[in-house]
């Protein structure tokens, strides 16, 4: 069965600081993946999205960047962190189809709390 | 990607069923409305999607009208651990399968 881990779970970080989240997924090949953040009381925001290896789509600019380094790890990094930054940050993957049963349906991680004070 | 309508907020007894509209009056015959529901500082978890016909999975029954410009999510008996905030999403299932969040519904269950 396929399975989704992301780290750390929670951390704090000073700003200036830089970030590395790490999300990889195992029993699947080829998916696609993302990034969404969720600010405090606030909806969630798609950041980066990947349909293969060094391929990313930035969302919306902003203070972080993405990178797919093997087939199924995602890394979320930034080289100096801002107060603007803290958020959950969430981890997702799914497999592209076309209608097929379970096509393009996104599972999450359990997602990183960044605090940055 | 078609924009979706939801109440902000609703709420539900304990054992009562849940039915949580959702209206996309501008969507298109070929996307698909998704259901997706959030708990309290967890990631978000599929619940059901369909195109035209109604579906129901062991978590829930999605009733989709005729004229598809809105559903209802239905949980038939709502439990405590269904209290969450309910999104639906409309969206293409072949393109680059991105998937955009609203504000969603935030369900409240109560005993």
């Amino acid at each position: 069965s396929q399975t989704i881990h992301q780290w750390p779970a929670t951390l704090v970080q000073p700003v200036g600081s830089p970030l590395s989240l790490e999300c990889t997924v195992e029993g699947t090949s080829n998916p696609n993946l993302y990034w969404y953040r969720q600010a405090a009381g606030r909806g969630l925001q798609l950041l980066f999205y990947s349909v293969g290896i060094g391929q990313i789509s930035s969302e919306v600019p902003q203070n972080l960047s993405a990178s797919r380094p093997q087939d199924r790890q995602f890394i979320l990094s930034s080289k100096k962190l801002l107060l603007s930054d803290s958020g959950f940050y969430l981890c997702a993957w799914s497999v592209f189809g076309q209608g097929a049963p379970g096509a393009n349906v996104l599972t999450f991680g359990a997602g990183s709390r960044l605090t940055v004070l | 990607d078609a924009k979706t309508t939801q109440p902000p907020s609703m709420d539900c007894a304990e054992g009562r069923a849940a039915n949580l509209p959702c209206n996309h009056s501008t969507i298109s015959g070929n996307e698909y409305v998704y259901w997706y529901r959030q708990i309290h500082s967890q990631g978000p978890q599929y619940i059901i999607h369909g195109l035209k016909n109604n579906e129901t999975n062991e978590m829930a029954s999605l009733i989709i009208t005729e004229d598809r410009k809105s559903s209802t999510l239905i949980l038939p008996h709502a439990t405590l651990r269904d209290t969450a905030v309910y999104y639906c999403i409309v969206r293409r299932s072949y393109n680059t399968d991105k998937l955009i969040f609203g504000t969603g519904t935030r369900l409240q269950v109560f005993p």
